[in-house]
């Protein structure tokens, strides 16, 4: 069964350009959160996703945003990019939300900001 | 909300010597903990979990073991190996008023010498 993957690998902006990074999650997987990962700050959770909504969202301003589409795919949003949002953002499928399960990881999208 | 410490943030041993990282949480409602290695340029992998009404689990050369009255959990790596080398994260997670929270440790970076 394929992993996560994660779209595009690498990615330069310019601050105040917006910025959509593209996460399939496993076959079968509904559920797709995203992280932010930075050296001072380590994992931070970003937002999760289920059936095309919204579930949770972790403490980001609204300039993050995110979506999920009928085949779970999903994508984020970054818009008026500023510096701080220099970070690998990574993307983690789980089977369901109904309990506390485990998630997998994609290679992550290594974003800087200039 | 959770909150998680990892101790050490580095670790350096000897090739074949054991590994401990350990980890402690605050919330008690917390009732699941994934451990994931994070290799260079690539996203963190699940190598292990454990549920709350576990007190060890195993998996070869890694285990897991929590304590719920003290709210604490590690991993231990025997006969450690070069390739074991890599960034290791804990995790506590929770389902709570209907989504999971998961708050992730600050990362220790293991380094085995040949």
């Amino acid at each position: 069964k394929a992993g996560v993957t994660q779209t595009p690998r690498y990615l330069i902006k310019t601050r105040g350009q917006q910025v959509t990074l593209s996460c399939s999650p496993i076959s079968g997987h509904r559920s797709v959160s995203w992280y932010q990962q930075t050296p001072g700050q380590g994992l931070q959770f970003l937002f999760e996703y289920f059936s095309e909504t919204q579930r949770n969202k972790g403490n980001f301003p609204g300039r993050f945003s995110g979506r999920q589409f009928s085949n779970s795919r999903s994508e984020m949003n970054v818009s008026t990019l500023e510096l701080g949002d220099s970070a690998l953002y990574l993307c983690a499928s789980s089977p369901d939300r109904i309990y506390a399960r485990e998630q997998y990881f994609g290679p992550g999208t290594r974003l800087t900001v200039t | 909300g959770e909150n998680v410490e990892q101790h050490p943030s580095t670790l350096s041993v000897q090739e074949g010597d054991s590994a401990v990282i350990k980890c402690t949480y605050s919330d008690s409602a917390s009732n699941y903990f994934p451990w994931y290695k994070q290799e260079l340029g690539k996203g963190p992998q699940l190598i292990i979990d454990i549920r709350s009404n576990v007190g060890e689990k195993k998996d070869q050369r890694i285990a897991v073991t929590l304590n719920k009255t003290a709210k604490h959990f590690s991993l231990h790596i025997t006969e450690t190996q070069p390739e074991d080398s890599a960034v290791y994260f804990c995790a506590a997670s929770l389902h709570s008023g209907g989504y999971q929270k998961v708050t992730f440790g600050t990362g220790t970076k293991l380094q085995v010498i040949p």
